[in-house]
């Protein structure tokens, strides 16, 4: 079955550090993945998407990757903020039918 | 007001009780979705609407009945629901049928316990 991702819960990391994040996708060729941020008690947001034919995408301190070959998405904050915590969620869209991984939780401290 | 709107944010019910979740999208967006978010599991997507047509039923038991009477509002009938069935129930909207990727907008969610 098509199969998406995300094997870290949880990411504790140091403010100011980069922290990055995996996604990883099975029995599928996505044209594109998203990646969404969630708080707690709260919906989804959608941050950044990024298209199987562009390696890189960034929004300000966000950066998303795309690598075909491993069949995987990075998502990195760089100078990450302890306002930065939160969970984040990568998504495949199927005909309009999104689906999520579990999310990694992420907990920046100062 | 703009955005995904869902209401109650918290409900309370027994397991006799029949009760109603509403979702109101103010973006002009055809296609709707109810997915349910329980702890340590995936957003599970329950079910589509294109354009008020169901597209999607992802298996989901008969005690969960959406209705979508336009576009802009969905609701999730609830009735004889059972414990494991408490969790945040989420609304989101997209526009399908664009060229390109299309995006979720989610609702704050509906913190629903059953006991």
């Amino acid at each position: 079955s098509q199969k998406i991702e995300q094997n870290s819960e949880a990411l504790n990391i140091q403010e100011g550090k980069t922290a990055t994040l995996t996604c990883n996708y099975t029995n599928y060729s996505p044209a594109y993945l998203q990646w969404y941020r969630q708080d707690p008690g709260r919906g989804p947001v959608f941050l950044l998407l990024i298209r199987e034919n562009e390696k890189e995408k960034r929004k300000e301190r966000l950066k998303v990757t795309f690598d075909t070959t491993l069949k995987q998405s990075l998502f990195h904050i760089t100078a990450s903020q302890p306002a930065d915590s939160a969970t984040y969620l990568c998504a495949r869209d199927n005909f309009n039918k999104f689906y999520f991984g579990s999310g990694t939780k992420l907990n920046v401290k100062p | 007001e703009t955005g995904v709107t869902q209401t109650p944010r918290h409900l309370v019910m027994g397991m006799t009780n029949k009760k109603s979740l509403k979702c109101e999208q103010h973006l002009g967006h055809n296609a709707m979705y109810w997915y349910k978010q329980s702890a340590k599991k995936p957003l599970e997507l329950m079910f589509v609407y294109n354009f008020k047509e169901q597209t999607e039923n992802n298996s989901v038991p008969s005690r969960f009945s959406p209705e979508c009477p336009n576009s802009s509002h969905l609701f999730l009938h609830l009735h004889t629901l059972q414990p494991e069935d408490s969790a945040l129930y989420l609304c989101a909207s997209s526009q399908s049928g664009t060229s390109g990727a299309n995006v979720l907008t989610f609702g704050a969610g509906s913190r629903l316990t059953v006991l």
